[in-house]
């Protein structure tokens, strides 16, 4: 297994430019999430999904767009970037029990310059 | 809402020492408790959790008890090596059913040979 993969590794945007970041998962899980890792900040949950065709926002979803079209793939869309998105953005995944998640898998991670 | 406070790094310690990373939470019930490592330049791993009070949690040397009266989950390992030098989070996920967890800000552990 590959585990969670996530592309590009880093990153140069122009201010307005878009975007997609990519994350997959070979481990069927049925939860993926995103993140954005900021200095002295921890985690912060952007967007996840419980499945195929079901997603919902997190803790700072705006300027963040996302969608789950198959189990594996869920890549993470910035319409418009801005220099307030320059962060660290990491892909997670678990497998789903009880109505909750558990363990996450968590990406390499994914470096953004927004210029 | 819930929240998860960690003492602030870096922590540095010479190998062998023992190492305490405190952790306190706020959440309503009983919430999930984790500990995860990030190496440099990596994502984030499970190093240990706890689902219930009293339960403790190891990995790799570490050990951390979920302690429901001081709403607490410190991590301690009784040797550190220098392959340990990472950051360390606690995150907890609320009980009664939900995807979204609350990490804490993290600690830098630095240990010199």
């Amino acid at each position: 297994n590959a585990g969670v993969t996530q592309t590009p590794k880093f990153q140069v945007l122009k201010t307005g430019q878009s975007m997609t970041l990519q994350c997959a998962q070979d481990m069927n899980h049925e939860y993926m999430s995103w993140y954005r890792q900021d200095p002295g900040m921890g985690l912060r949950l952007i967007h996840y999904s419980v499945g195929a065709g079901i997603t919902d926002q997190g803790e700072v979803p705006n300027g963040y767009n996302v969608s789950r079209s198959t189990t594996e793939d869920f890549p993470l869309r910035l319409l418009s970037a801005a220099p307030s998105q320059t962060s660290v953005y990491f892909c997670a995944s678990s497998k789903t029990s009880g109505g909750t998640q558990e363990t996450q898998y968590f990406g390499p991670g994914t470096r953004l310059l927004v210029l | 809402g819930d929240s998860v406070t960690q003492m602030e790094g870096p922590v540095t310690l010479s190998e062998e020492a023992f190492l305490t990373i405190n952790c306190t939470y706020t959440a309503t019930g009983y919430p999930s408790l984790f500990w995860y490592v990030q190496y440099p330049g990596e994502g984030l791993q499970l190093l240990l959790k706890a689902t219930k009070a009293d339960d403790k949690g190891s990995n790799k040397g570490f050990e951390a008890t979920y302690r429901k009266e001081t709403t607490s989950f410190h991590l301690e390992k009784g040797s550190v090596q220098v392959s340990d030098s990472a950051v360390y989070f606690c995150a907890l996920l609320p009980s009664g059913g939900s995807y979204i967890p609350t990490f804490g800000r993290g600690t830098s552990l630095i240990v010199h040979p």
